[in-house]
């Protein structure tokens, strides 16, 4: 499978706790980001990588969030302290660097965090 | 406040009849409307990705059409299956350097029924 790479694809964890994603972009793609999706709402914009630069993050990206990409391949993002509220979808996708910004987003299959 | 609104938030529809979803937005300048399709707990697949110069869109059974003046853009789907039952979220690329500006609608779940 050539897609976008997430993992885990389910974690359930108590408040408190730390927890890491992982996203492997298609291998092409120098452009990584990161999406967190509620029920019933659209994906919002937490972060963009172009290769290991973080370029973007969105005010949503609290101080409990930190997203690496350090070798331009992988992306990890981290949540500290987990929050109920961070119970959400979490989706990574990548794009080529030529595509522009009408290029397709390609998304993976996400991570689904629950929080008890 | 929300700059793509979708509707309606929800439809059901017999199996092989067509159906029509609405998006409508105020993002200005503009540059880019997106459809994506995104089944229960998966990430969204794109359907289709139109420029401001583009008034209409297909991909399979799939037309989507935008009015560029009337910020409204409309996706049709003919004949519908039951693997067309999913959430269809509109996206908005505004004019300008920042990913972080695209704006997403909450999508419009259809479902299909035999």
């Amino acid at each position: 499978d050539t897609g976008v790479s997430q993992n885990p694809r389910h974690k359930i964890t108590k408040r408190g706790q730390n927890v890491t994603f992982r996203c492997d972009p298609i291998s092409e793609h120098n452009r990584l980001y990161w999406y967190r999706q509620t029920l019933g709402q659209g994906p919002e914009f937490l972060t963009y990588f172009q290769n290991e630069a973080q370029l973007e993050k969105s005010r949503l990206l609290s101080d409990r969030f930190s997203a690496e990409r350090p070798k331009g391949s992988f992306s990890t993002l981290e949540i500290q302290r987990t929050e109920q509220g961070d119970s959400a979808m979490y989706l990574c996708a990548s794009s080529p660097g030529t595509s522009g910004r009408t290029g397709e987003l390609f998304f993976g299959e996400g991570s689904r965090l629950t929080v008890l | 406040k929300n700059q793509v609104e979708q509707s309606p938030q929800s439809l059901i529809i017999l199996e092989g009849k067509n159906c029509t979803l609405q998006c409508n937005y105020t993002v200005s300048p503009f540059s880019n409307l997106r459809w994506y399709k995104q089944d229960t707990g998966r990430g969204p697949v794109s359907l289709t990705i139109m420029t401001f110069s583009e008034n209409t869109k297909s991909n399979g059974r799939y037309t989507a059409t935008l009015d560029a003046d009337t910020k409204q853009s409309s996706l049709h789907i003919t004949a519908s299956q039951l693997s067309d039952s999913a959430s269809y979220i509109c996206v908005v690329g505004p004019l300008g350097d920042s990913w972080g500006k695209l704006q997403f609608g909450a999508g419009t779940q259809v479902v299909v029924t035999p």
